[in-house]
């Protein structure tokens, strides 16, 4: 059974960092593309960062572009969101996702992990 | 860059047919697929539409998707509406220019 979880989650002041993790399992994780999606309070799905299987290309959204840093180990069937300079907008629940083999798009989500910018 | 702009909210009773369109902004809508995601709230999206019209194992026949290229559209269609099929329902599909991911802004259907 293909399964991810989140951690790393927590209440953080504006300008600070947090780091999210997900592990993967079930699954040959270094056959994958990883995102990471996140989603507002009472808002809609927000894409965030991409990553390819071996880590070679990266994509970030513009409006994390410079702050955050999608990473991955795939020793450790781990993904990673390095998060610098959290402003009160990045306030919201954070899934990663595995992308399908062929299209952009997700197949499994993990159950998401909380982060609160508030001062 | 173009937008996907879903109906903010439609309602049925049970055992209807709903409909939600995903329209694209710009560009061919047949020029990367179109994915539909399925969110209870409180709970974690999972994908019940993928490469347009392929439902992935334990999705229930009664969701289908398709796409409309007059309209520049896609379509989730669920037939013999249920109760637990109240959601927010969201498409997503690609933008080869830029690679990014871009998301409808999500329907949420309700089963009156």
């Amino acid at each position: 059974e293909v399964q991810l979880v989140e951690s790393g989650g927590g209440l953080v002041k504006p300008g600070g960092s947090l780091r999210l993790s997900c592990v993967g399992s079930g699954f040959t994780f270094s056959d994958y593309s990883m995102i990471w999606v996140r989603q507002a309070p009472g808002k809609g799905l927000e894409w965030v960062s991409s990553i390819t299987s071996a880590g070679s290309y990266i994509y970030d959204a513009e409006s994390v572009e410079g702050r955050f840093t999608i990473s991955r180990d795939n020793t450790r069937d781990s993904l990673y969101l390095q998060m610098n300079s959290l402003r009160v907008e990045d306030t919201g629940v954070y899934y990663c996702a595995r992308r399908t083999m062929v299209a952009a798009g997700a197949d499994f989500w993990g159950q998401g992990t909380q982060v609160t910018v508030s001062s | 860059n173009f937008m996907l702009t879903q109906p903010h909210s439609v309602s049925e009773s049970p055992g209807e047919t709903v409909v939600i369109s995903c329209t694209r902004s710009s560009g061919s809508i047949g020029s990367n697929y179109v994915q539909w995601y399925h969110q209870r709230p409180g709970s974690a999206p999972t994908t019940i539409i993928y490469e347009d019209n392929k439902r992935p194992s334990g999705v229930p026949d009664r969701f289908s998707g398709s796409i409309d290229t007059s309209s520049n559209s896609a379509s989730l269609i669920i037939s013999g509406l249920k109760t637990e099929d109240e959601a927010d329902y969201y498409c997503q599909s690609y933008d080869n220019s830029n690679h990014y991911w871009v998301f409808g802004g999500g329907t949420k259907v309700t089963v009156l």
